[in-house]
């Protein structure tokens, strides 16, 4: 199993640009959440998902969309690129029900210049 | 509201001695709670967790957690440093509800001194 993968490992874009944020994971886990991590914040939730077809909004999900067409795939948009979404992008999974901890991907580093 | 504290940024600990990295939570009900590490450039792996049962829950590289359900804590332990312990540490509960969230802390940077 690969378990969770992010790609791009890093990314640098200039203000009011777009790209989206590709997370995938193998482990056939309905749930999968965004987080963003910012020096002194913590981990933050963007944006999670209890299955296909279904995602809600966490913490800070303005300037951010997401879908969920298949189990496997859960990816971030991000649509015009503002200087304040430089941050460290996690992706994570786990199951629905049961007592699993979460699994992480590598992260995406992004800068917006 | 639902929230995790970590009231240390930074814990510094000399190799050998016992260190310990605290946390405590406010959530309603009985939640599930969990410690993660990240060491530099890298993403969070899973340490250990509390579910139900003993107080006292033993994870990877020699930690442990204690469950203090009075003082709503759940502190990281670990009986002898390693000068290769130092990462930072996040504590994160899920909050069984119908959003059935995991909520993180802000971290504590741990640095074992050599």
């Amino acid at each position: 199993n690969a378990g969770v993968t992010q790609t791009p490992k890093f990314q640098v874009l200039k203000t009011g640009q777009s790209m989206t944020l590709q997370c995938a994971q193998d482990m056939n886990h309905e749930y999968m959440s965004w987080y963003r991590q910012d020096p002194g914040m913590g981990l933050r939730l963007i944006h999670y998902s209890v299955g296909a077809g279904i995602t809600d909004q966490g913490e800070v999900p303005n300037g951010y969309n997401v879908s969920r067409s298949t189990t496997e795939d859960f990816p971030l948009r991000l649509l015009s690129a503002a200087p304040s979404q430089t941050s460290v992008y996690f992706c994570a999974s786990r199951p629905r029900r049961g007592q699993s901890e979460q699994f992480f991907g590598p992260g995406t580093r992004l800068t917006v210049l | 509201a639902q929230s995790v504290a970590q009231p240390e940024d930074q814990v510094n600990v000399a190799e050998g001695n016992p260190l310990t990295v605290k946390c405590t939570y406010s959530v309603s009900g009985n939640p599930y709670l969990f410690w993660y590490v990240q060491y530099p450039n890298r993403g969070l792996q899973f340490l250990l967790k509390y579910i139900t049962g003993d107080n006292l829950v033993k994870g990877s590289y020699g930690f442990e957690a204690e469950f203090n359900k009075s003082q709503t804590s759940f502190h990281l332990k670990k009986p002898s440093a390693l000068v290769s312990d130092s990462a930072l540490y996040f504590c994160a509960v899920r909050v069984l509800n119908r959003d059935d969230k995991i909520i993180f802390g802000k971290g504590t940077r741990l640095h074992i001194l050599p």
